[in-house]
């Protein structure tokens, strides 16, 4: 089955710098990447995903690479604010496969 | 509010008993999955229910069990608890199956989760 693995575990960035997240994947035949952004004590809440047919895709401050051949994708967070601390998550899945998330990558963006 | 119900929102229990968490998705979604989150840990899939029926499973302990009923609702049962099953237990449920425009994307909406503590 699909085994996802996210680096790094645990990322510090002052105010204003960017955060870069990167996960790999194992089944070739993903197609659907996702990040989930979890706060403390509360859910986990899409982000942002992208499609096996698309190779980046932005949204504000974030965005979202993905390179098939290498299996692997990232999140980058572009001038961040304190908001922006919490854990994020990674996954993947196939059609309608549940989601494998990695372990997650807890982010401290210091004022 | 993600629209998926979760209660109870917190349980303190002992070791060997029995609890039932319970999940109610967004209305029309037809499939629900249950993830487990420990302590640091990542998102960890036990079971996956679809219309009624059981579609994949994960990392689920025999001790533990999961229907969905006729009102597309589902519970979670954990039995014969041990400390190591103190973790937040999410519902997720998705509307991959009623609308085309996702293109297939398995789009989760997460509950709030059930706390559970074993004691």
């Amino acid at each position: 089955g699909e085994n996802v693995e996210q680096h790094p575990s645990t990322l510090s960035v002052q105010e204003g710098d960017s955060a870069v997240i990167k996960c790999t994947y194992s089944d070739s035949a993903s197609n659907y990447f996702p990040w989930y952004k979890q706060e403390l004590g509360k859910r986990p809440q899409l982000i942002i995903d992208i499609r096996s047919n698309v190779g980046e895709k932005k949204d504000q401050r974030i965005a979202v690479t993905l390179n098939k051949t290498a299996k692997h994708f990232s999140l980058h967070i572009t001038e961040t604010q304190p908001e922006d601390s919490a854990v994020y998550f990674c996954a993947a899945s196939l059609g309608n496969t549940p989601l494998v998330f990695g372990k997650g990558t807890r982010l401290s963006v210091i004022a | 509010d993600s629209g998926v119900t979760q209660t109870p929102k917190h349980l303190i229990t002992a070791t060997g008993q029995r609890v039932t968490l319970r999940c109610s998705p967004r209305s029309g979604d037809l499939s629900v999955y249950w993830y487990q989150q420990s302590l640091d840990q990542g998102l960890q899939f036990l079971i996956q229910y679809y219309n009624g029926e059981e579609r994949a499973k994960g990392n689920i302990l025999e001790r533990f069990s999961a229907q969905q009923f006729p009102d597309l609702h589902s519970e979670l049962n954990l039995s014969s608890l041990e400390l190591g099953d103190s973790a937040l237990y999410f519902c997720a449920s998705t509307n991959r199956d009623r609308v085309m425009g996702n293109s297939g994307a398995n789009v989760l909406t997460f509950g709030a989760g059930s706390r559970l503590t074993v004691l």
